[in-house]
């Protein structure tokens, strides 16, 4: 299963609001529903940030948001903030039962 | 509290075999799918395998299928993954990951550990 793409850097200022998108095909983040978006400080786990294309866990900012347009999904960061500064990932379920990620974003706040 | 601890980590030459394991506490371990995923240093995150609440389904990426398998003891809270053929694309940090859901799986992850790193070099 080929990676889901992901531009490799966004950027932006604190208050602003950034996008990060997640291309995939109609086998996977086009087809289901099972999307979901992963915030990753350096030498941490990573942290489930949305499930189900745009539902945020329980302790999640409501400055996080989802959403999906066909083949393509996005995170949505509002509001920046410095700590918001980290690498993301989104991740789908695919139709052969398998999981897959994007190769993954770094977000800088300038 | 839940907590999840990989284990089993080492520096292992091509072509060789290791098993990590992850002990798993503060929630009711047999209700749910477990998953590994791995990273390689400096690298993105890559889903590598699940095993169902009952160890009755298990899949696995393309990449390590055939070479790979995961198993749990749930009278253990225990998950593990036993790696054979290894190859120098498999050095990565190995993290357990439990899935959201207790009925299916959604290849959601909203518990990690901290992972433990197998280095596979001659």
């Amino acid at each position: 299963q080929s990676a889901l793409t992901q531009p490799a850097s966004v950027s932006g200022s604190p208050g602003q609001s950034i996008t990060i998108s997640c291309t995939g095909t109609s086998s996977d983040v086009g087809g289901y529903n099972y999307v979901s978006w992963y915030q990753q400080h350096p030498g941490k786990a990573p942290k489930l940030m949305i499930y189900d294309v745009s539902n945020r866990p329980s302790g999640v900012s409501n400055r996080f948001s989802g959403s999906k347009s066909g083949n393509t999904a996005s995170l949505t960061i509002s509001g920046l903030q410095a700590e918001d500064e980290a690498d993301y990932y989104c991740s789908s379920y695919t139709s052969s039962s398998k999981g897959v990620f994007g190769g993954g974003t770094k977000l800088t706040v300038l | 509290e839940v907590q999840l601890v990989e284990s089993g980590g080492v520096v292992v030459q091509p072509g060789g075999s290791l098993r990590l394991s992850c002990a798993a506490s503060g929630f009711t371990f047999d209700d749910y799918t477990m998953h590994w995923v791995r990273q390689a240093p400096g690298k993105g995150l890559e889903w590598v395998s699940l095993i169902s609440w009952d160890g009755g389904s298990t899949y696995y990426a393309d990449s390590v299928k055939g070479r790979f398998t995961i198993s749990r003891d749930n009278s253990k809270n225990s998950l593990y993954l036993q790696m054979n053929s290894l190859r120098t694309e498999d050095t990565a940090l190995y993290y357990c990951a439990k899935d959201f859901d207790s009925s299916s799986w959604t290849y959601y992850f909203d518990y990690w550990g901290q992972g433990t790193l197998v280095t596979v070099s001659s």
